[in-house]
């Protein structure tokens, strides 16, 4: 089973500023890597696909990059909505099978 | 705009059976694969299983045995249920629609996602 690993856990960053988070998998996921955004009370929303397209909707102020086991969500000017916990997610073809990593939070310094 | 509306009884004792469904209103229901992911309180996301429209199932292998997804094409409907239930399986439960997409290259590559999601449904396993 591929393992997902995030960091960090918890990232502090002022509004206006820049962020940057990291998801590593434990083997090589290729680009097969979508990142979500999820604050509390609510469902994930995907944020990226394919390691780095933005998903429909989804301001420029995110982007994404990285492949094969290192990857990285970047927020280039945090927006007061923005703050949330983090999702990365991969897919296996064989066996079928999509992990999550255990997700960074983002809060207000 | 496509929506998911799931329902399914929220509290249950152990040993009990969960059972969910998530309906897919106002978009395609054939071309897609649909997924059941789950959240326990204050933790991560952990995929549970997913379905097409022809039945055809893929199962989370650390919930395999106690999962059955099943579906109905004739109500755009699909369905978990998860058996012989404990405290552990306490979680939101998510219904989402799995997206792919191809880019054609050298080698073409398919890229999977979740782009739709349910609101969720709190399940509580106690006594």
């Amino acid at each position: 089973e591929i393992v997902m690993t995030q960091s960090p856990a918890t990232l502090s960053v002022s509004p206006g500023e820049r962020a940057t988070l990291s998801c590593r998998a434990s083997q090589s996921v290729s680009s097969n890597l979508a990142w979500y955004q999820q604050k509390p009370g609510q469902a994930p929303r995907l944020l990226i696909y394919g390691a780095s397209t933005r998903a429909t909707g989804i301001p420029a102020r995110f982007s994404g990059s990285g492949s094969g086991t290192e990857f990285t969500l970047t927020i280039s000017s945090l927006q007061s909505e923005d703050f949330a916990v983090y999702y990365c997610q991969q897919y296996n073809n064989w066996p079928r099978m999509y992990t999550f990593g255990q997700g960074t939070k983002l809060e207000i310094k | 705009q496509v929506q998911l509306q799931q329902w399914g009884a929220g509290l249950l004792k152990p040993s009990e059976t969960l059972s969910l469904t998530c309906a897919v209103y106002g978009g395609s229901f054939s071309g897609y694969y649909w997924s059941w992911i789950r959240q326990p309180p204050g933790k991560g996301l952990e995929w549970i299983g997913e379905i097409n429209h022809s039945g055809s199932t893929n199962y989370n292998p650390s919930l395999k045995s106690r999962v059955t997804i099943s579906v109905d094409t004739s109500k755009n409907q699909f369905s978990l249920k998860l058996s012989s239930v404990t405290a552990a399986d306490t979680a939101v439960y998510y219904c989402a629609r799995l997206s792919v997409t191809m880019v054609r290259g050298v080698i073409s590559h398919y890229y999977y996602y979740m782009d739709v999601w349910g609101k969720g449904t709190t399940v509580t396993v106690s006594s």
